[in-house]
Formats: C-alpha cells, sequence, structure tokens
C-alpha cells in the first residue's frame, strides 16, 4: 500500500533561518506531488507541485522554493524564511486520474520566531 | 475557472443532532468532488468522494450526493458525535496527468456532548 512521510512535524525556527522540509512517498511511482499551506484559521494555499523529478511548478510567488530530486521526493526550502512563513506546511501525492484525489502526509508546524 | 463554495463556519451541534454542510461548484466538464476531514493537528483525510453525477460517498456515516444540475455536493450525517468534530473541506479534482484539487475554505465543526 501507498504511505506519505513529512517530517518534521513541528519546527520553531528563527527569522532568517534557512528551511528544509522532506516528504517522501512509498509504494507507488511517478505520482504528482503537491505541498500546500494552511495559516492560521484559513484554507488551504497551493504553493507548488510537481508531475516529475526536476519539475516544478510554483502557484505564488514567494520566499519559498521546492524540488524534486528523485521519484518520491520532495522538499520544501527557504533561504532566510519570515515570519508570514509561519503555517501547518502539507504534503501530498495523487496518482494520475480524475478519480484519485489526494493523500496528505501528516503536516509540519511551523513557527517562525 | 474552477472553484469550490463551501458554507461559512463555525457549526456547533449537539451530539446526536443531524448534520448538513454546503457544497457547490463551478466547473467545466465532469469534475470529481470530495469531502476532507482534517482533526485538530493533523493533516487532511479523505471522508468520501464521487466521481460522477448522481454518485452518492459515503464513509463513517457521513453521505454526500454528486448533483450536476444544481453543481453541488453537501455533506450530510444523521447522527453526529462529539469525535466528530473537525473542519471539513470540500474539493473538486479535474484534470488527466495533473490532478488539480480546488479547495473550499473549509468548515469547522465542534458536536457538544
Amino acid at each position: 500500500s501507498q504511505t506519505i512521510h513529512q517530517w518534521p512535524a513541528t519546527l520553531v525556527q528563527p527569522v532568517g533561518s534557512p528551511l528544509s522540509l522532506e516528504c517522501t512517498v512509498e509504494g507507488t511511482s511517478n505520482p504528482n506531488l503537491y505541498w500546500y499551506r494552511q495559516a492560521a484559521g484559513r484554507g488551504l494555499q497551493l504553493l507548488f507541485y510537481s508531475v516529475g523529478i526536476g519539475q516544478i511548478s510554483s502557484e505564488v510567488p514567494q520566499n519559498l522554493s521546492a524540488s524534486r530530486p528523485q521519484d518520491r521526493q520532495f522538499i520544501l526550502s527557504s533561504k532566510k524564511l519570515l515570519l508570514s512563513d509561519s503555517g501547518f506546511y502539507l504534503c501530498a501525492w495523487s496518482g494520475q486520474g480524475k478519480g484519485y484525489g489526494y493523500t496528505f502526509g501528516s503536516g509540519t508546524r511551523l513557527t517562525v520566531v | 475557472g474552477d472553484s469550490v463554495t463551501q458554507m461559512e463556519g463555525p457549526v456547533t451541534l449537539s451530539e446526536e443532532a443531524f448534520l448538513t454542510i454546503n457544497c457547490t461548484y463551478t466547473a467545466t466538464g465532469y469534475p470529481s468532488l470530495f469531502w476532507y476531514v482534517q482533526y485538530p493537528g493533523e493533516g487532511l483525510q479523505l471522508l468520501l468522494k464521487a466521481t460522477k453525477a448522481d454518485d452518492k460517498g459515503s464513509n463513517k456515516g457521513f453521505e454526500a450526493t454528486y448533483r450536476k444540475e444544481t453543481t453541488s455536493f453537501h455533506l450530510e450525517k444523521g447522527s453526529v458525535q462529539v469525535s466528530d468534530s473537525a473542519v471539513y473541506f470540500c474539493a473538486l479534482f479535474r484534470g488527466s496527468t495533473l490532478g488539480r484539487l480546488y479547495f473550499g475554505r473549509g468548515t469547522q465543526l465542534t458536536v457538544w456532548p
């Protein structure tokens, strides 16, 4: 069966520090991968998606970047965190075809102080 | 473009009350429709889905029917429990190579004993 792992679960980082969040998927190949952010009390904002190794699309201009160095690995990064980067970050994967929907990781709570 | 409109929350109910959370969508073609649930501090979990008109998705006592004529996918449960307290997201999924999930803003449900 397919599983998705996301870490760390919580993170407290000072303003200006770098960030690296990792997400890996097991049990499937060539998944579509997604990074979402959920600010406190708000809905879900799609940040990045990827349909293959090295293929990254950005939904919104921001302080973050994403990379996909391997088929089932998706990394969210920042060189210098801002206070506004605080939030709940969710990784997700989907197969092809409209019936799949997404499977989400358990999320990373990031607090920038 | 594609979008999902979800009733504003929060929704507060007593245990065993009837629940309805309204969801309507705008999309071309024939999207798939989903309900996701997010328990406090966790990622999103798929609750139920429907992939074509008149399909009824159901899970854990929750139901939703894909109504193309009214472009709706309302979530219902006949008797809610305290453990149903969570945020519920309606979502629309369209696309083949890249499946994009369009989320509603989420509805907070609190059930009191």
